[in-house]
């Protein structure tokens, strides 16, 4: 069975704090995602990672960095916590493989609160 | 790039009724692939139905049917015989050609909530 695992369901970190999020698949698959997800917003793409040591921006890459030193575990960064990235987060990994059909799976997200 | 909409916040539908979750999409690739996702409230992302650009046919997976109108950019989800257990949150997402990496983009969502 496939499976996406992040490290931690429910974090609770202050202000300024260095928070590492990390998600590990075991499909070997090349790309892996991060998503966060906030009401009314949907999931945004921060970051993605087509390969080991590669990483390109998503759409709100802003207060975050990642970091794919193995193929089977992408890390998201958020250098200095800060309350709006209260969130919920979500790691994705997909295959080159065709196109079309479900190729992307999701882990169980983490949720973050920052205080 | 890609745009979804999903312009219902919150829909209510009776058990065994058929509810309609609509989606609207824009893109500027000629080849792309609409998704429909489940999230309960355990958090989990659990794939619906896919349909690709270049399908005559809608897709249908059980109780779920994606109603696709190219013309319209429209890719609506259509649950017939809804049960408890579909009261979740519901996703459109839209994928691009290669070399997309997969990337998706979401739509807002839609709270269904399916009452006894």
């Amino acid at each position: 069975d496939v499976k996406v695992t992040q490290s931690s369901r429910y974090l609770v970190k202050r202000t300024g704090e260095k928070v590492f999020l990390e998600c590990v698949q075991d499909m070997d698959h090349e790309n892996m995602f991060w998503y966060r997800q906030d009401p009314g917003l949907g999931l945004r793409l921060i970051y993605f990672s087509y390969d080991v040591k590669m990483k390109e921006k998503g759409d709100i890459p802003e207060g975050y960095s990642v970091s794919r030193e193995k193929k089977e575990r992408f890390s998201l960064i958020l250098e200095s916590a800060s309350t709006n990235q209260t969130s919920m987060y979500l790691c994705a990994s997909s295959s080159v493989g065709h196109p079309s059909g479900n190729t992307i799976y999701f882990g169980e997200g983490s949720w973050l609160t920052v205080v | 790039a890609q745009k979804i909409t999903q312009t219902q916040p919150g829909m209510f539908v009776q058990e065994k009724e058929a509810v309609t979750l609509d989606c609207t999409y824009d893109t500027s690739d000629q080849s792309y692939g609409l998704f429909w996702y489940k999230q309960p409230s355990s958090g989990e992302m659990i794939f619906l139905i896919y349909q690709g650009s270049y399908d005559e046919q809608n897709a249908t997976e059980g109780r779920y049917s994606l109603n696709f109108q190219k013309a319209r950019k429209s890719a609506n989800l259509v649950i017939s015989a809804s049960q408890l257990g579909d009261s979740a949150m519901y996703f459109c997402a839209t994928k691009g050609r290669l070399p997309s990496y997969g990337k998706l983009t979401f739509g807002q969502g839609t709270i269904l909530t399916v009452h006894p």
